[in-house]
């Protein structure tokens, strides 16, 4: 079974820093990753995804997150913050070629300090 | 625009009340998904439907009733619903089982 460990409820950051969102993943088998965000009172969108091609992949919003198979993870990044990033990100796995739906972290609420 | 349309945004009812949520997706997508999301809670995946087929239901209380009737609709039947019930009810579609989901804005319900 797959299952994904987000680091960090909470993560504040001042606005122009690096953002950094801490995704381990668990799976026995090839895995897919996502990453979504959520702005308040709205669904989830799809920011990225990776699907065992480049192991650097972009997203919208000038996030960046990187598949590292060595460390099971799928850490999201974004070079400088901007108060619009305020908002709720799950990471999300599924087996490559599964038929099960997407499992999904707990999330992480970040907060962007003018 | 994320072409899963839900209906009402915002509902609120007694606990004695029968309403419905309703969610329509224009994505040609074969898989939909009902999702609870409560306040500090992670997401719960309540119901999933493969080509009009109810696939998943995990351990949901009888008081939700999904409805699958084509693969562009489906519908959460609500029914003597507790204040604890009271949260964000997301549909998703994805094109089959095992892809990339796909989310409503989703309907805030509020049982009184």
């Amino acid at each position: 079974a797959q299952s994904v460990t987000q680091l960090g409820s909470h993560v504040s950051v001042s606005e122009g820093a690096l953002v950094l969102l801490r995704c381990n993943y668990s799976s026995s088998v090839p895995p897919y990753l996502f990453w979504y965000v959520q702005y308040p009172n709205q669904g989830l969108q799809l920011l990225l995804k990776y699907t065992s091609a480049a192991t650097l992949v972009k997203g919208i919003n000038g996030f960046e997150a990187e598949f590292k198979k060595s460390e099971t993870s799928f850490h999201l990044t974004k070079p400088s913050a901007h108060m619009s990033d305020a908002a709720e990100y799950f990471c999300a796995v599924i087996q490559e070629s599964g038929n099960t739906p997407l499992v999904f972290g707990k999330g992480t609420r970040l907060s962007v300090i003018a | 625009e994320t072409g899963v349309t839900q209906t009402p945004r915002h509902l609120v009812m007694g606990m004695t009340n029968k309403k419905s949520l309703k969610c329509e997706q224009h994505l040609g997508h074969n898989a939909m998904y009902w999702y609870k999301q409560s306040a500090k809670k992670p997401l719960e995946l309540m119901f999933v439907y493969s080509l009009e087929e109810r696939v998943e239901n995990n351990s949901v209380p009888s008081r939700f009733s999904p409805e699958c009737p084509n693969s562009s609709h489906l519908f959460l039947h609500l029914h003597t619903l507790q204040p604890e019930d009271s949260a964000l009810y997301l549909c998703a579609s994805s094109p089959r089982l095992g892809n990339t989901i796909y989310f409503g804005e989703g309907s805030w319900l509020t049982v009184v």
